[in-house]
């Protein structure tokens, strides 16, 4: 099985940088995965990794590390559309996801 | 608006009920899961079917069946389930299976909210 931590929740002000961390404890190793859903929505791809360093695209970096089993997604210029749960997952044959942190980004 | 779809979105069943999730994928992918989403919780991979044939069965419940008769096509045939069943139940395609990263990212449905009485 695998262990993948992400916090729960984090609030933001409209504007401002948030980064969500996500650790995870695998066997093996084939990539990383972040996903967005927005409350009553399904889950929507936003990056992945696999491998060290970071990936831009756009307001939305990821950032990964395999020798310390930990990824961080980091949204800058944040929008009130922003606000969602964001999902970490981890591929070891099977996709295995996180619990999601809900984000709120407030005015 | 994604390419994969759910019906029915919302479902209210009791225990002694039989009814079926319908997912239909417009992607021409090869690969689908159905995920279970509880509140709170991890998304829990429970089925995947690559070309028709399931290739994994993540030691689901048989009173849940799952059903794929084409790579287009997924069923989830649901028969007396228990309260704690209720949950968000989703549907995702991919191109294929395997460990091929980038543009193998999974297209997930809107889900169907299921509760059972």
């Amino acid at each position: 099985g695998q262990n993948i931590d992400q916090p729960t929740e984090m609030t933001a002000t409209e504007g401002a940088i948030v980064q969500i961390n996500c650790t995870y404890q695998t066997s093996g190793f084939n990539g990383l995965f972040w996903y967005q859903q927005h409350a009553g929505e399904a889950p929507t791809f936003l990056s992945y990794n696999v491998l060290d360093g970071l990936e831009e695209k756009g307001r939305f970096s990821s950032f990964l590390s395999r020798s310390k089993g930990y990824s961080y997604l980091l949204l800058k210029e944040l929008q009130m559309k922003d606000s969602a749960s964001y999902l970490c997952a981890v591929r070891e044959g099977k996709l295995s996801f996180g619990a999601g942190t809900t984000v709120t980004v407030r005015a | 608006e994604t390419g994969v779809t759910q019906t029915p979105r919302h479902l209210v069943m009791g225990m002694t009920n039989k009814k079926s999730l319908k997912c239909e994928q417009h992607l021409g992918h090869n690969a689908m899961y159905w995920y279970k989403q509880s509140a709170k919780k991890p998304l829990e991979l429970m089925f995947v079917y690559s070309l028709e044939e399931r290739v994994e069965n993540n030691s689901v419940p048989s009173r849940f069946s799952p059903e794929c008769p084409n790579s287009s096509h997924l069923f989830l045939h649901l028969h007396t389930l228990q309260p704690e069943d209720s949950a968000l139940y989703l549907c995702a395609s991919s191109p294929y299976i395997g460990s091929e990263g980038k543009g193998n990212e999974q297209f997930f449905g809107p889900g169907t909210r299921l509760t059972v009485l």
